[in-house]
């Protein structure tokens, strides 16, 4: 299973554009990219996937580049309740995911 | 849907004692998973099912922890004897049998061995 490495933390403000960059040099022909948020207290929740390219729903925004060895997850006009951990993951959902340590966002007045 | 279910969603056990969690996926998906979150360890998957056979159990960190699922529609973890060390959130997840789809996770069970 490919690798990931994200960045421990990030700080943000309330209303600002939020982008969390994921490394996966690693990454197999086959591979998804999938992104999880969790909350305290909660399971992880699934957020967004992508093969390629650019991938918009209504809670955020992948960008993938044509090598695929990294990804940006982009969070628009963040608030107060986007403080989360947040995980990237590469796979098909034939296999096992690992999730890696997170990022963990904390999201300010 | 009601999502992934799981019960209880607080245990409190003697050291010794066994403790048994359970889990009811989604219905119509082909995958199970259980997973263990720490502070120190994160999230770490134990075992998983397809179609209620166990596919990968190499994360079951000794023989005190057994799986098991029944049906489509039921898996349990059971720790016996449990210890201190266990105590974590157990998450179960369930997925679609596509190469691209998410998982869905349960709210897990706060597990405290004491």
């Amino acid at each position: 299973l490919a690798k990931t490495t994200q960045p421990i933390s990030m700080d943000s403000y309330e209303g600002q554009e939020v982008n969390i960059t994921c490394s996966h040099n690693n990454i197999a022909t086959n591979d998804y990219i999938t992104w999880y948020q969790q909350f305290p207290s909660q399971g992880p929740r699934f957020i967004i996937q992508g093969y390629k390219t650019k991938v918009t729903n209504e809670v955020a925004s992948l960008f993938i580049p044509a090598d695929r060895k990294s990804s940006t997850l982009s969070l628009p006009r963040v608030s107060l309740s986007d403080t989360a951990v947040y995980y990237c993951l590469v796979g098909t959902g034939f296999q096992k995911l690992v999730f890696g340590t997170g990022t963990r966002l904390l999201v300010s007045p | 849907d009601a999502g992934v279910i799981q019960s209880p969603r607080h245990e409190v056990t003697e050291m010794g004692q066994e403790v048994t969690l359970r889990c009811k996926p989604i219905s119509g998906h082909d995958y199970l998973f259980w997973y263990r979150q720490t502070m120190m360890r994160g999230l770490e998957l134990l075992i998983y099912f397809n179609n209620n056979v166990p596919i990968d159990d190499s994360g079951m960190p000794e023989d005190r922890f057994s799986a098991k699922m029944p049906n489509a529609s039921f898996s349990t973890l059971k720790i016996q004897p449990s210890e201190p060390r266990d105590s974590a959130v157990y998450f179960c997840a369930s997925s679609l049998n596509e190469e691209n789809y998410g998982y869905t996770f349960g709210s897990g069970t706060r597990l405290t061995v004491v």
